[in-house]
C-alpha cells in the first residue's frame, strides 16, 4: 500500500534562517506531488506541484521554493524565513491521471 | 482558473440530525472530479467522498452523500445521523481530469452538539 511521510511534525525557526521540509512517498511510482500551506483557520493554498522529477510548477510568488530530486521525494525550502511563512504545511500525492490526493501529517512551522 | 467557494464558514448540528454543507465551483472544463475532505483536530486530511463529473448519480458513502448539480456547478455534502466524531473542518475540492493541481475551498467548520 502507498504511504506518505512528511517531517518534521513541528518546527520553530528564527526569522532569516533557512528551511527544509521533506516529503517522501512509498508504494507508488511517478506520483503527482503537492505542497500546500494552511494559515490558521483558513483553507489550503497550493504552493507547488510536480508531475515529475525536476518539474515544478509554482502557484504564487513567494519566499519559498520546491525541488523534486527523486521520483518520490519532494522538498520545500527557503533561504531566509519571514514571519509570514508561519503556518501549517501539507504535502500530498496523487496517482497521475487519477483522482483524489492523499495527504501527509503536516508540519506546523512557527517563525519567531 | 478554477475556483471553489464554500460560503458557510461555520455550521452546527445536533447529534443524530442531518446537516448539509454547501460548495460551488467555477470551471470551463467539462470533465473533472469533486471531493469532500475532512480535517479533524489532528489536522490530518481525510477523503470523505468523491464525485466524477460525468456521472449523473450522486455519490454516497455510508452516512455521507452529495448533491451534485453540474449545470449549477454546485456540490453539497449531506451528513446524516451526525456523530460527535464528525466535528471537523470540511473542505470541498476540485480537480480536472488528467491530473495537475487540486483546488480547495476555504472550508466549513462543523460543530456537533450532544
Amino acid at each position: 500500500s502507498q504511504t506518505i511521510h512528511q517531517w518534521p511534525a513541528t518546527l520553530v525557526q528564527p526569522v532569516g534562517s533557512p528551511l527544509s521540509l521533506e516529503c517522501t512517498v512509498e508504494g507508488t511510482s511517478n506520483p503527482n506531488l503537492y505542497w500546500y500551506r494552511q494559515a490558521a483557520g483558513r483553507g489550503l493554498q497550493l504552493l507547488f506541484y510536480s508531475v515529475g522529477i525536476g518539474q515544478i510548477s509554482s502557484e504564487v510568488p513567494q519566499n519559498l521554493s520546491a525541488s523534486r530530486p527523486q521520483d518520490r521525494q519532494f522538498i520545500l525550502s527557503s533561504k531566509k524565513l519571514l514571519l509570514s511563512d508561519s503556518g501549517f504545511y501539507l504535502c500530498a500525492w496523487s496517482v497521475r491521471g487519477d483522482r483524489e490526493a492523499f495527504f501527509g501529517q503536516g508540519t506546523r512551522l512557527t517563525v519567531v | 482558473a478554477q475556483t471553489v467557494t464554500q460560503s458557510q464558514p461555520e455550521m452546527s448540528v445536533q447529534e443524530a440530525e442531518t446537516v448539509t454543507l454547501s460548495c460551488t465551483y467555477d470551471t470551463s472544463e467539462s470533465d473533472y472530479y469533486l471531493f469532500w475532505y475532512k480535517q479533524p483536530p489532528s489536522r490530518q486530511m481525510i477523503l470523505v467522498i468523491r464525485q466524477e463529473a460525468y456521472k449523473q448519480q450522486n455519490a454516497t458513502e455510508n452516512r455521507f452523500s452529495v448533491n451534485f448539480q453540474k449545470a449549477a456547478k454546485s456540490f453539497s455534502l449531506k451528513i446524516s445521523d451526525s456523530q460527535l466524531g464528525d466535528a471537523a473542518m470540511y473542505f470541498c475540492a476540485y480537480r480536472r481530469r488528467g491530473g495537475g493541481d487540486m483546488r480547495f475551498g476555504a472550508g466549513t467548520r462543523l460543530t456537533v452538539k450532544p
